[in-house]
């Protein structure tokens, strides 16, 4: 069984300032892991992901996040937050048994503020 | 590319009524459709998982006779919510994966937002 824990379910920052949205997983297998943003009444937008190779890994929006297998983490950041990445940030991790379907777990949600 | 749709993105509807949802991937072929809910606040639960062809696979406590999944072409599965009670009140959205793509990507419709009176 999977699972994805979220610290924070709302984090505020300071236009410019860092971001850093926290994902620790569970996985009895290798894991390919997901960052998401949902703006309000929106469906989920694909921000980055890890499946193999590269543990750093680089998304749109100047967002990136790296896999540390030893820490089964998966955290996002941002070097300089702007207004428009004001949203709810969801991590998951999918299911890459022989059954195949590859379903997504999800994490509870992290809420971003941004503060001009 | 992959994009999928959705429709209608909202609607209200009177209780004891049947709401059908749409979701197309317009771009893409989708063997494998999957169906979640999302409350006020909170995360997406998977609902069911849709194959093409065959009958959806639906998670532990949700009832499959009340949320019915058809899934009859590569592009197009429906989730109809039969006998809607206010309590089935709740943003509902489909995703596909893409076998054509990365393995275990999922593209996600806009969302339908249904109001059961």
């Amino acid at each position: 069984a999977q699972s994805v824990t979220q610290l924070g379910s709302h984090v505020s920052v300071s236009e410019g300032a860092l971001v850093l949205l926290r994902c620790n997983y569970s996985s009895s297998v290798p894991p390919y892991l997901f960052w998401y943003v949902q703006y309000p009444n929106q469906g989920l937008q694909l921000l980055l992901k890890y499946t193999t190779g590269a543990t750093l890994v680089k998304g749109i929006n100047g967002f990136e996040a790296e896999f540390k297998k030893s820490e089964t983490s998966f955290h996002l950041t941002k070097p300089s937050a702007h207004m428009s990445d004001a949203a709810e940030y969801f991590c998951a991790v999918s299911d890459v048994s022989g059954a195949g379907s590859y379903q997504l777990t999800f994490g509870k949600g992290t809420k971003l503020s941004v503060i001009p | 590319g992959a994009v999928v749709s959705q429709h209608p993105s909202w609607v209200i509807c009177k209780s004891g009524t049947s709401v059908k949802i749409e979701c197309r991937s317009l771009d893409f072929q989708a063997t494998t459709m999957f169906w979640y809910r999302q409350f006020p606040k909170q995360s997406l639960m998977l609902m069911a998982t849709s194959n093409e062809g065959s009958k959806a696979t639906y998670e532990q406590g949700v009832e499959k006779d009340k949320f019915l999944i058809n899934h009859a072409s590569l592009t197009l599965s429906t989730l109809t919510v039969t006998s809607a009670h206010p309590e089935d009140s709740s943003f509902y959205i489909c995703s596909a994966r893409d076998f054509s793509r990365a393995v275990g990507e999922q593209f996600f419709g806009p969302g339908t937002r249904l109001t059961v009176l």
